[in-house]
């Protein structure tokens, strides 16, 4: 089945404390991307990457880190949480600009 | 800054009736316009899109209408069932080299009541 996967789903922290959200896809995509989501203010670009070795900002990197040393996987990286990153994460996938992003099913981070 | 602005932020419905969200954007550069519909507890699915050299798409009972002079896009949903109840965003990008970049709206709740 061709899908997007987050781990993990639920992740509760503590400040300061590095953690990794795992994303995999396993449709070839090109494209990958990490979103965070908070009421009121919609879907919020965190970083994507256009290939291999090929990353960019978003909207809102500041507080994070990806990489994407192979095509599949591309995780998001938290080197010290805050608490102002209690949210919920989505990773995304897509084959090109005609074709929309595949989300995963969301991992919901909660920093106290 | 937020380059897409969607409204309403909810929107209650009755069944059958047609549901109107509205996404207005402000980057001319945007070639791209994709809607996502997210069910709670689910990641955004894509539901239809469109490109800006055609003024309306329809698939089934999801349409996009777009006006590229007055920036502005919508979705309008015919025949609402309750089913179609969850929550809508509005996305823009640029194709090329930038597409990886995709903005959303703030996303608007539709509730289709039976």
């Amino acid at each position: 089945e061709a899908q997007v996967t987050q781990n993990p789903r639920y992740l509760i922290t503590v400040t300061g404390k590095k953690l990794t959200v795992t994303c995999s896809q396993n449709m070839n995509h090109e494209y990958m991307s990490w979103y965070r989501q908070d009421p009121g203010l919609g879907l919020r670009q965190i970083y994507y990457s256009m290939n291999v070795e090929v990353t960019d900002k978003g909207d809102v990197p500041e507080g994070y880190k990806v990489s994407r040393k192979e095509k599949r996987n591309f995780p998001l990286i938290l080197e010290s949480p805050s608490p102002n990153q209690t949210s919920l994460y989505f990773c995304a996938s897509s084959l090109s600009s005609m074709r929309g992003y595949t989300f995963g099913s969301g991992t919901r981070l909660t920093v106290v | 800054q937020q380059q897409v602005k969607q409204s309403p932020q909810s929107l209650i419905v009755q069944k059958g009736g047609i549901s109107i969200i509205n996404c207005a954007y402000e980057n001319t550069a945007f070639d791209y316009f994709p809607w996502y519909q997210q069910f709670p507890g689910k990641g955004p699915a894509l539901l239809i899109a469109i490109r800006p050299d055609v003024s309306e798409k329809k698939e089934g009972r999801f349409t996009i209408s777009f006006n590229k002079s007055a920036k502005q896009f919508s979705l309008h949903i015919m025949d609402s069932q309750p089913g179609d109840s969850a929550t809508y965003f509005c996305a823009a990008t640029i194709g090329g080299t930038s597409y990886g970049k995709l903005t959303f709206g703030q996303g608007t709740i539709l509730t289709v009541h039976p």
